[in-house]
């Protein structure tokens, strides 16, 4: 089974502070995404990774930036988090469209709030 | 700019209703398409997926899903909805010149006995 792990389900976190968010995956997929769920708003992209060291931004990157120094590791930074990024954060990985099953597995998400 | 719109935001049927949500999309070129479901408190899964070939699709647990082209439409179908099918569920999109993926807004769908 793939799995994309997460390694917080629940973060409290103080205004200001910088925020690291860490997910990993275990079936070698080229690509891995951050999404935040908000009610309403379904998934909305954060950033994309196609390749190691390389980054493409999504819909709403600001205020966030990212790193992958590794394949199967993409983590999500707040650089200082504000109360409008209290919200669940996913994490999901996919092989490139030119292949098969290339569909997107996602983690279990993690619930940050921001006090 | 790229988007999916899912109509239906909030959906309550009672169990063996008949069920249809909508999902459109703003991509004039070739695409992928997806359905993903969350279960209350568990991770998004796949439900169903299109990316050639016969435009009706059927996916896990009963459900099916129709692309239609002219329409730009991915339409999620279940003759008869059970109380488990309680959840949310996500269309998405995925333009073949890029591995981004794109959600819709989603539709929570509630299923009474």
């Amino acid at each position: 089974d793939v799995k994309v792990t997460q390694s917080s389900r629940y973060l409290v976190k103080r205004t200001g502070e910088k925020v690291f968010l860490e997910c990993v995956q275990d079936m070698d997929h080229e690509n891995m995404f951050w999404y935040r769920q908000d009610p309403g708003l379904g998934l909305r992209l954060i950033y994309f990774s196609y390749d190691v060291k390389m980054k493409e931004k999504g819909d709403i990157p600001e205020g966030y930036s990212v790193s992958r120094e590794k394949k199967e590791r993409f983590s999500l930074i707040l650089e200082s988090a504000s109360t409008n990024q209290t919200s669940m954060y996913l994490c999901a990985s996919s092989s490139p469209s030119t292949g098969l099953n290339t569909e997107a597995f996602f983690g279990q998400g993690t619930r940050l709030t921001v006090v | 700019a790229q988007s999916v719109s899912q109509h239906n935001h909030h959906v309550i049927l009672s169990e063996a209703a008949s069920l249809e949500l909508g999902c459109n999309y703003s991509y004039g070129g070739t695409v992928n398409l997806f359905w993903y479901v969350q279960y209350p408190g568990q991770h998004l899964q796949l439900l169903l997926k299109y990316f050639s070939g016969d435009p009706l699709v059927k996916g896990i647990k009963g459900f099916e899903a129709e692309f239609i082209k002219s329409k730009f439409s991915f339409n999620l179908r279940k003759p008869s909805v059970q109380w488990s099918d309680t959840a949310e569920y996500f269309c998405a999109v995925r333009p073949h010149n890029t591995d981004k993926l794109i959600f819709g807004t989603g539709t929570r769908l509630q299923v009474f006995p």
